[in-house]
């Protein structure tokens, strides 16, 4: 069970692409979802928290206006990282909980951003 | 402010022995502390996880043991295995920052055979 799917898992794309990634929740409703970044070697560093119908709330330091979220259903997160550049190059990783905050996060598989 | 602390950054042991991984946390009211599995470019798997109100949990060769007192909290790992290898990430539930994880900046264990 508590199974996440990330799409795509690799994107090479050019400067000033715009770049969707989702997130499902395939066996459970996800209350939140969350995105976060990770660069090599590093810790998760968390970018968004989205609940179903309502605006995200993004991290400080985090451009709402870049990177867009949006959770139209109880299943599905989107996140579009907009006129990309090479420094938004990074592994993405979305992940998602059901029911209230002491329940754990189950991550999707993570998707490889690459910007040329 | 929201900050979690975790040691070693690297870990080596020798296959059968035990490892150790500790963390501690700045909110004295956080209740909630997971431990993940990453091994490399996948995905961050949820091995064990505690709450406030128990002091240690324990599965098969994993344990965590908690001590709200003094904020900190470890993973023990025994008779471990080459396929342990991987980077071990704990986390704290922030309850002052909207709940949300706050992660450790990870340990890599490699277990050699």
């Amino acid at each position: 069970g508590a199974v996440v799917s990330q799409h795509p898992s690799w994107v090479i794309c050019k400067s000033g692409t715009s770049v969707k990634i989702e997130c499902r929740s395939l066996d459970f409703q996800a209350t939140t979802m969350f995105w976060y970044r990770q660069f090599p070697k590093q810790s998760l560093m968390l970018m968004a928290t989205s609940n179903e119908g309502s605006k995200a709330t993004y991290e400080q330091g985090v451009e709402k206006d870049k990177f867009l979220i949006n959770h139209a259903s109880l299943t599905l997160s989107t996140l579009t990282v907009t006129s990309a550049h090479p420094e938004d190059s990074s592994f993405y990783i979305c992940s998602a909980q059901q029911g209230d905050s002491n329940q754990p996060q189950h991550f999707g598989d993570g998707t490889r951003l690459s910007i040329l | 402010g929201e900050n979690v602390e975790q040691h070693p950054s690297t870990l080596s042991v020798q296959e059968g022995d035990s490892a150790v991984i500790k963390c501690t946390y700045s909110d004295s009211a956080s209740n909630y502390f997971p431990w993940y599995k990453q091994e490399l470019g996948k995905r961050p798997q949820l091995i064990i996880d505690i709450r406030s109100n128990v002091g240690e949990k324990k599965d098969q060769r994993i344990a965590v043991t908690l001590n709200k007192t003094a904020k900190h909290f470890s993973l023990h790992i025994t008779e471990t295995q080459p396929e342990d290898s991987a980077v071990y990430f704990c986390a704290a539930r922030f309850m002052e920052y909207g709940n949300k994880l706050v992660f450790g900046a990870g340990t890599i264990l490699r277990v050699k055979s």
